[in-house]
């Protein structure tokens, strides 16, 4: 199965640390996409980043960074200056080119305390 | 423009009874994708359904659970006798299109069997 691995289940962190969170993905496919998203104890799923198999461009977000590394298939997610409020479960996922589906992540819950 | 509607926000069934989950996609958009997520768990791909037509229905379970997105009116995630591992969150999300086109996410239903 083309999977999406985060091998991270539960970080811990003091605020004001950075912190980065793995994954990895396998794909057959030559155009993907990839993504990350947030819910936070509320349960929504918050959209933070698609990132286009063809651009390996790193980007920054305010305090968020994504490292997408093709040459490894990894698309790690840092925070920098974490607040207590990016306390949540952060997912990974791929989509599938063919029917749109995502392939997520187990997903890493991340506690920032203060 | 609203957002994925998804109702209701939480849903209490006794073993046995039916479960109906609804989801109203955003202005526009003909494709609808559901989600489960069990407790302490990833989000894991259900079905996609286009306007009247079920495109990819590998993440269904065999028994007890259908879907439709009829042409007028929400997608309908059905559940039949339910169980208590069919309680968790099931989330709906909706795209213009399938493939590169971002999918955008429903509050979720949070199913609970007792």
């Amino acid at each position: 199965a083309q999977k999406v691995t985060q091998a991270q289940t539960e970080i811990s962190v003091v605020e004001k640390e950075d912190v980065t969170l793995d994954c990895v993905y396998e794909t057959r496919d030559t155009t993907y996409y990839l993504f990350w998203y947030k819910q936070p104890p509320s349960g929504e799923l918050v959209f933070l980043i698609r990132r286009n198999s063809f651009d390996e461009q790193n980007e920054i977000s305010g305090r968020y960074s994504w490292n997408f590394q093709k040459s490894t298939s990894s698309f790690n997610f840092t925070i920098t200056a974490s607040q207590v409020v990016d306390s949540a479960v952060y997912f990974c996922a791929r989509i599938s080119s063919n029917t749109g589906k995502l392939i997520f992540g187990q997903g890493t819950t991340l506690q920032v305390k203060p | 423009n609203a957002g994925v509607m998804q109702n209701p926000r939480h849903l209490v069934r006794r073993r046995g009874q039916e479960a109906r989950l609804r989801c109203s996609p955003m202005k526009g958009h003909s494709h609808v994708y559901w989600y489960r997520q069990l407790p302490e768990e990833g989000l894991k791909f259900m079905v996609y359904l286009q306007k009247e037509n079920i495109i990819d229905e590998s993440g269904m379970p065999k028994e007890r659970f259908s879907a439709e997105f009829p042409k007028e009116g929400p997608s309908i995630l059905r559940i039949q006798q339910v169980v208590r591992g069919d309680s968790a969150a099931y989330f709906c999300a909706s795209s213009m299109g399938q493939g590169n086109t971002e999918a955008f996410f429903g509050q979720g239903t949070r199913l609970t069997v007792v």
